[in-house]
């Protein structure tokens, strides 16, 4: 079945350093990837997508890139802040199905 | 800004009640989802809904769940006779279109079985 691998599962950075997670994903069908950011007691918040007419996109301090042909997909934050500071999931999605396959989360912690 | 909006935030409920976990979409959304996700671990798809029928359901949504939209709001899913191995949260999702659309994200609902 569908599947996405997500790395790595925790991730400590100092603040202003970049942080990159790293996700896989097994169906070829997929097309859209979304990035959630998940704070302690909450729901999970879109931060940025892609879709698989696009190898990049970017917003500020986030970009994400995504090379279908090796079926892989990452996200960077650069100058990373304490607030940063969450568990990261990714997800894919596509063919005849809208519902999100989900990577396992990072956790993703930033110093001062 | 529009959000998903969830109640209650937290249920806790015998093994074997009946549970029911309301969900307010976005109001111009069309496309519903839930998911839980198990403490610690990833958040899984549970079903999607159009047009008031079920468009795609998991494994894990058997006969002991069901999902309505009773009014133009509300948006509920059902455990008739919950497990402990329910326990989770359980987070609704809305969109305005399918495939290439975002889902906004309730703030979810810790359900608790006993």
């Amino acid at each position: 079945g569908e599947n996405v691998e997500q790395h790595p599962s925790t991730l400590s950075v100092q603040e202003g350093d970049s942080a990159v997670i790293k996700c896989t994903y097994s169906d070829s069908a997929s097309n859209y990837f979304p990035w959630y950011k998940q704070e302690l007691g909450k729901g999970p918040q879109l931060i940025i997508d892609i879709r698989s007419n696009v190898g990049e996109k970017k917003d500020q301090r986030i970009a994400v890139t995504l090379n279908k042909t090796a079926k892989h997909f990452s996200l960077h934050i650069t100058e990373t802040q304490p607030e940063d500071s969450a568990v990261y999931f990714c997800a894919a999605s596509g063919g005849e199905s809208d519902k999100l396959i989900f990577g396992t989360g990072t956790r993703l912690q930033v110093f001062p | 800004e529009p959000e998903v909006t969830q109640t209650p935030s937290h249920q806790v409920t015998q093994m074997g009640q009946e549970v029911i976990l309301r969900c307010v979409p976005i109001s111009n959304h069309l496309y519903f989802y839930w998911y839980r996700q198990i403490l610690g671990q990833k958040v899984e798809f549970l079903v999607s809904f159009y047009n008031n029928e079920i468009s795609e359901k998991s494994e894990i949504f058997d006969d002991q769940f069901s999902v309505e939209r009773p009014d133009g709001s509300n948006f509920t899913l059902k455990i008739r006779s919950t497990k402990l191995e329910d326990s989770a949260m359980y987070f609704c999702a809305s969109s305005s279109d399918r495939g290439y659309g975002e889902q906004f994200f309730g703030p979810g609902t810790r359900l608790t079985v006993l």
